[in-house]
């Protein structure tokens, strides 16, 4: 399955440090998100953009910035991150029909440490 | 408030038959949807239920009593390939998912 494909797949970064995770989706999706996923905690939502515009922002600390600069891509940029920020985080998209629920694809993840 | 509950883990015998329950308090409803993960995987859609009832797809089925805020996914003749997480997911409105922390199934000879 590569309808969403994300990378790195594995990264691993200091507090100060700044890196960006990528999120590319082939699927013709209006809609796409990031999760958060840390262990033995449900999916959290952070962000959900539909044609390319933000819509949802879960109160997610600023240290984490989203970017989509058209409906296939997505980033999250990352800034002087916490270790308490280390965990899968992962990109999903959706056809984006209103009025009805839409089914969200996922990428594989990437999973981040912040030492 | 959002609340969705299901079992941390659950153990069953290849070749058996296992039932995940969900149940879920949300703001909104506008279906529920259960996925499966494998680890170091992503999650992959299983089945969507948005009025009472069964819906049967293969080995896997899913059910939705709306009234009693409960969900089931029932998976048959359980293979070891089965062994992964379930995560159950509340369709809170548009674009809105909200996740169970996810149920972890171990299949054994």
């Amino acid at each position: 399955e590569t309808g969403v494909t994300q990378t790195p797949r594995h990264l691993v970064m200091g507090m100060t440090n700044k890196k960006s995770l990528k999120c590319e989706q082939h699927l013709g999706h209006n809609a796409m998100y990031w999760y958060k996923q840390s262990a033995k905690k449900p999916l959290e939502l952070m962000f959900v953009y539909s044609l390319e515009e933000r819509v949802e922002n879960n109160s997610v600390p600023s240290r984490f910035s989203p970017e989509c600069p058209n409906s296939s891509h997505l980033f999250l940029h990352l800034h002087t991150l916490q270790p308490e920020d280390s965990a899968l985080y992962l990109c999903a998209s959706s056809p984006g029909t209103s009025g009805s629920a839409d089914t969200q694809y996922f990428g594989p993840g990437t999973r981040l440490t912040v030492l | 408030g959002q609340n969705i509950d299901q079992p941390t883990e659950m153990t069953a015998t290849e070749g058996a038959i296992v039932q995940i329950n969900c149940t879920y308090q949300t703001s909104g409803f506008n279906g529920l949807f259960w996925y499966q993960q494998h680890a170091g995987e992503a999650p992959t859609f299983l089945s969507y239920n948005v009025l009472d009832g069964l819906e049967e797809k293969g080995r896997f089925s899913s059910f939705l009593s709306r009234s009693k805020g409960y969900s089931y996914l029932l998976l048959k003749e359980l293979q070891m390939k089965d062994s992964a997480s379930y995560l159950c997911a509340v369709s809170g409105g548009y674009n809105k998912l909200i996740f169970g922390a996810g149920t972890r199934l171990a299949v054994h000879p």
